[in-house]
Order: structure tokens, then C-alpha cells, then sequence
């Protein structure tokens, strides 16, 4: 059970280029999240997704585009990188709100992203 | 708009010592977590709170949550190295949904 993992680790790219980041989950959770974490500044939620075929705006979405195609992945994309577009970007997954202690969100490990 | 707020944003304590990190939101909600990240981790879930008045404990680490108040707090007793990280609080104001709003975090340093 490897849980939720993100390809690749690091990436460099130039400003205009375009990239997508892959997240995986083997957990058959419904949900699924991709969030950006910038110094001082917390986690903040790009897209997310509540089941296969699926996607919505989070806080932070200008610039990036998503999809669900099948329900244990949910690819990131980014169409004309910029440099504000750099950061560590998370992609964390949840079972349904059952309303029990369990219901926490799991992250994958991190993708570090640099535009120059 | 959701403001989740910590303070202190940086804290250093000495080995031993009792510390508390503050959590304050400002819409309702009845559902807060806490998460822990080591430098270039991930993040590691350590508390769900579901409820007004909640209390989860875990080692040194214990958490409450208090909905009328719109605090939560994460108390550390007799810190040891280890317990060094950053520490989110998340609020979800969205029942069905569990969009997380994250704190801006705590960088604890514990000092031998």
C-alpha cells in the first residue's frame, strides 16, 4: 500500500513551457486535492475533486487545469508556466465525510517546482 | 472568507518545557485538524476534532477544540527534540465536502 504519490519530485522549467504533474492514490478514496505551499504561507487549495470524472476550483486556481479521468488519479496541469507558478505543490486524498476521526486528508510526498 | 490564524508563527523552547500553539478561526465550524511536516516533507495527519469540546491526546501532543470560542489549541508537554516541525491546524467549514483552509503554520524548534 504505497497511499498517495506524486510524479515527479522536482521539476525546472522555463517561463511559457508547460507540464503536468501526476498523483496517485491506492487508497480508493473519492476525493482528491491539489494544493500549493508557499513560504509563510500555508497550504492553499488549487483544484480538488470529489469522484472520477469530476474536478472543482479551490483558492487558488488561475493558471492551472485539472482532471479525474479515473478515480485513483488526478493530474495537475500547466499550460504557460510562470515564475509566481513556483512552489512545492501537494496532492492529498480523502475517503467520503463519514464523520469519523479517520476522515483526515493524506498527502503525497511533494513535487518541487521552479520556473525560471 | 475563512481566516484561520496560529500563533506564534515561530516558537523555540527548551527540552522539558510545556508549550501551547494557538488555532483561531472565524467562521463556524465543528471540524479541525492538526497536521505536523518535517523540513522537505510531507504532511502527517496527528488530530481530527469533530466536535465542541473535543480533547485528543497522542505522547506529548495533546489537542481541543473549542467551537464557540473558534480555538483550538495544541499543547506540548515536556518537549523533546523530536517534536521539532512545523504544525498546521486545517479548518473545514464545508460539511460534505472537507475543504481544508490551513493555518499558516508553527515552526517549533526544541532546544537540547
Amino acid at each position: 500500500n504505497a497511499g498517495v504519490t506524486q510524479t515527479p519530485k522536482f521539476r525546472v522549467l522555463k517561463t511559457g513551457q508547460s507540464m503536468t504533474l501526476l498523483c496517485a492514490q491506492d487508497m480508493n478514496h473519492e476525493y482528491m486535492y491539489w494544493y500549493r505551499q508557499d513560504p509563510g504561507m500555508g497550504l492553499r487549495l488549487i483544484h480538488y475533486s470529489v469522484g472520477e470524472g469530476t474536478t472543482a476550483k479551490g483558492e487558488v486556481p488561475d493558471g492551472y487545469n485539472v482532471s479525474r479521468l479515473k478515480k485513483q488519479n488526478f493530474l495537475l496541469g500547466l499550460e504557460s508556466a510562470a515564475p509566481s507558478q513556483t512552489s512545492v505543490y501537494f496532492c492529498a486524498s480523502s475517503r467520503d465525510r463519514g464523520g469519523s476521526s479517520t476522515d483526515t486528508q493524506y498527502f503525497g510526498p511533494g513535487t518541487r517546482l521552479t520556473v525560471l | 472568507e475563512l481566516k484561520v490564524e496560529q500563533n506564534p508563527l515561530f516558537l523555540s523552547m527548551q527540552e522539558g518545557k510545556n508549550y501551547t500553539i494557538y488555532c483561531n478561526y472565524s467562521t463556524t465550524s465543528d471540524r479541525l485538524y492538526w497536521y505536523r511536516q518535517d523540513p522537505g516533507k510531507s504532511l502527517e495527519s496527528l488530530f481530527v476534532l469533530l466536535s465542541n469540546g473535543a480533547v485528543k491526546q497522542e505522547g506529548r501532543l495533546m489537542a481541543s477544540l473549542d467551537t464557540k470560542a473558534r480555538l483550538s489549541t495544541l499543547h506540548i508537554t515536556a518537549a523533546v527534540h523530536d517534536l521539532s516541525a512545523t504544525y498546521f491546524c486545517a479548518v473545514d467549514i464545508n460539511f460534505g465536502n472537507e475543504k481544508l483552509t490551513f493555518g499558516t503554520g508553527t515552526r517549533l524548534t526544541i532546544i537540547p
